[in-house]
């Protein structure tokens, strides 16, 4: 099965609503990141996270190793914030591991 | 601000021909990665190196070769490409702090 599974796969917002999407992990995670793919294709860093949260403007991320999950939450959701967006766990072994991604639609 | 850079940004090539993909990083990261994404797909490791000189086998090898000659280059090399090969390749450079950079993807076509 998926060492990273994030959930949901698709979803859709309207503008100005909240939403948490969220990845469990079936292997010792350490860190964890979080990236956005744009229309474009271009990856971006949202969040590097070691077990904790962070904030960010109207994103906000938290990573519980010990309970092997972690979740990104979207508050006031733009048109801009559509994308997909995936998580990608680290187990100090060099490599990441990434989830399949949620696609998000920001409708107006 | 961490840079990754990618060239070529697109290529179409031949069943059979050799293709070469090329990675640039100007963060002084010791760590570098070549990731292939299909459409409607994560990324998937194909190959890393941690090191110049040297490079070690991700989750989807076959079919592909790396190439580190410098910390600041990592290449993909494709040798006889096939159809199944056709997919966005992203490359990523990662430093001490384990955080990593993406470039900003090579679209493949093989014909």
């Amino acid at each position: 099965g998926d060492k990273v599974k994030q959930s949901p796969s698709a979803l859709s917002l309207q503008e100005g609503t909240n939403s948490a999407l969220r990845c469990n992990f079936s292997i010792a995670a350490t860190t964890v990141q979080w990236f956005l793919q744009n229309p474009r294709g271009s990856l971006i860093n949202l969040f590097y996270l070691v077990p904790g949260t962070k904030e960010n403007g109207r994103l906000k991320s938290a990573f519980d190793s010990k309970e092997s999950y972690s979740t990104l939450h979207i508050r006031d959701a733009q048109l801009e914030d559509s994308g997909t967006y995936f998580c990608a766990a680290d187990t100090n072994a060099y490599k990441v591991i990434f989830g399949k991604g949620t696609h998000l639609h920001v409708l107006p | 601000e961490a840079a990754v850079t990618q060239s070529p940004r697109s290529k179409v090539a031949v069943t059979g021909g050799k293709v070469t993909l090329s990675c640039h990083q100007t963060n002084n990261h010791d760590y570098m990665y070549w990731y292939r994404q299909d459409t409607g797909h994560g990324l998937r490791l194909i190959h890393y190196s941690y090191v110049a000189d040297s490079t070690e086998k991700g989750d989807i090898p076959d079919g592909y070769k790396a190439s580190r000659p410098s910390q600041e280059n990592f290449s993909l090399i494709l040798e006889l490409a096939s159809l199944s090969q056709t997919a966005v390749y992203f490359c990523a450079s990662r430093g001490s702090s384990y955080e990593q950079y993406f470039g900003p993807g090579t679209r493949l076509t093989v014909l």
